[in-house]
């Protein structure tokens, strides 16, 4: 099967840096992505890895290496609207392709 | 474009009663998926569909749930009949035939499940 681990939560100023973690365990890996999703809200996408390296959109970066089973989402220059809870997920061929996800970390952003 | 629309937003209903929520996914969309949140903890799969036939439906609970899609459009989940365990966020999601690079699944804004 396919398990991921992230932290539960975090906590952080305006301004600030924030990297989560995630390691993962799964066969035929295909890709590791990332999702926010605010309270009530749908989980919509922000990035995406297939390849070792960083991949970055704007404030938020997202790194992945395939030998260690393990990536992160970095958010820069925090804002209180990225106060939610952020997801990665895996893609594995030996799971049809299907997203598994991670339990989420929710990111609170203060003042 | 419309995005994934799921119907009904919100269900409340009685433990041993049968609930039907819906999804639509984007058109064209072959990939459609199905997700439970409880509780605030992970984002479960449920099911997978490829077009209209089940690509796996390894995460569905058990027999009381029964995914169904229609001429490889919408979907429906039917929980029947409905436990208190059932209570969760249920997300539909889909996303084109070949992930490609991209790899983005679209969320619907999900169905909110309260089983009392």
């Amino acid at each position: 099967g396919q398990s991921l681990e992230q932290p539960s939560e975090v906590t952080a100023v305006e301004g600030a840096i924030v990297q989560i973690n995630c390691t993962y365990q799964t066969s035929g890996f295909y890709g590791l992505s990332w999702y926010q999703q605010h309270d009530g809200g749908a989980p919509t996408f922000l990035s995406y890895n297939a390849l070792d390296g960083l991949e970055e959109t704007g404030r938020f970066s997202s790194f992945l290496s395939r030998s260690d089973s393990y990536g992160y989402l970095l958010l820069q220059e925090l804002q209180m609207k990225d106060s939610a809870s952020y997801f990665c997920a895996v893609r594995s061929t030996a799971a049809g392709n299907k997203l598994t996800f991670g339990g989420g970390t929710r990111v609170l952003v203060k003042p | 474009e419309a995005g994934v629309t799921q119907f009904p937003s919100h269900s409340v209903i009685e433990k041993g009663q049968t609930v039907t929520l819906r999804c639509d996914p984007i058109s064209g969309h072959d990939n459609l998926y199905w997700y439970r949140r409880v509780m605030g903890k992970e984002i479960k799969f449920l099911l997978h569909f490829v077009k209209e036939s089940k690509q796996d439906e390894s995460g569905m609970p058990n027999n009381r749930f029964l995914a169904e899609r229609t001429g490889g459009t919408y979907s429906t989940l039917k929980v029947q009949p409905a436990e208190l365990e059932d209570s969760g966020v249920y997300f539909c999601a889909s996303s084109p035939q070949l992930w490609g690079s991209s790899a983005e699944a679209f969320f619907g804004q999900g169905t909110r499940l309260t089983v009392v």
